[in-house]
């Protein structure tokens, strides 16, 4: 089984209407994080949490928002989707103990289309 | 300027040959440096860290070089299964802050 699930995998949705990416992981990690990738640019940081009760905007923050409810769960919110939220999106984790604490781990991630 | 910077490519390399790509980046005070591999719609998986002294893993070589703040990536004796993007990731400072480059494509012809 895959360490880091991310659900759905595809999602297809309309302007303005709100849409909820889930992220599990059974690695143990403690660091949590979103990125969305468009074509052409590098990963961008959404946001990231280093435990259950710490959560820090990235660098595009804006129009979403984040809930760590577990150690193993980070989910990601887009409360009123629009056409330039169209992405693909990944989950990743990192463990803060490790000898390389900023090696990440990425789920499967999630494709976005919002009409 | 990009704080982390990658040709896009497409680097179109005939099998058995060796190639070689690098990434600069911005800030000096950087510390951490690292290669992922990205096949076409899956997700990045890390490739190797890169350190002060250089890392050699298997047919892969990676270097750090301070001096011109740049990372580079060597693939020798190439296979077809090595095209993907890679990726260049760094991190600024000593708080969190990983910075991605958008990636360098690379093609394996046979």
């Amino acid at each position: 089984d895959a360490d880091v699930t991310q659900t759905p995998r595809n999602r297809i949705t309309k302007t303005g209407k709100r849409i909820m990416l889930e992220c599990s992981q059974t690695k143990g990690h403690d660091r949590m994080y979103w990125y969305r990738q468009d074509p052409g640019l590098g990963l961008q940081l959404i946001y990231y949490s280093f435990d259950v009760k710490d959560i820090n905007k990235g660098e595009i923050s804006d129009g979403y928002s984040v809930s760590r409810q577990a150690q193993a769960k980070f989910s990601l919110s887009l409360e009123s989707a629009i056409p330039n939220q169209t992405a693909l999106y990944f989950c990743a984790t990192s463990d803060s103990t490790s000898f390389s604490p900023d090696t990440q781990y990425f789920g499967p991630g999630t494709r976005l289309t919002v009409l | 300027r990009k704080e982390v910077e990658q040709d896009p490519g497409p680097f179109n390399v005939p099998e058995g040959a060796t190639v070689a790509f690098n990434c600069t980046y911005s800030n000096s005070a950087s510390q951490s440096f690292f290669w992922y591999r990205q096949d076409c719609r899956k997700e990045p998986k890390l490739l190797m860290s890169v350190y002060s002294s250089g890392n050699e893993d298997g047919r892969f070589t990676a270097q750090l070089n301070r001096a011109s703040q740049y990372i580079s990536l060597l693939i020798r004796d190439s296979k077809l299964s090595d095209s993907a993007t890679y990726l260049c990731v760094v991190n600024m400072d000593s708080n969190y802050q990983l910075i991605w480059g958008a990636g360098t494509k690379l093609i394996i012809k046979p």
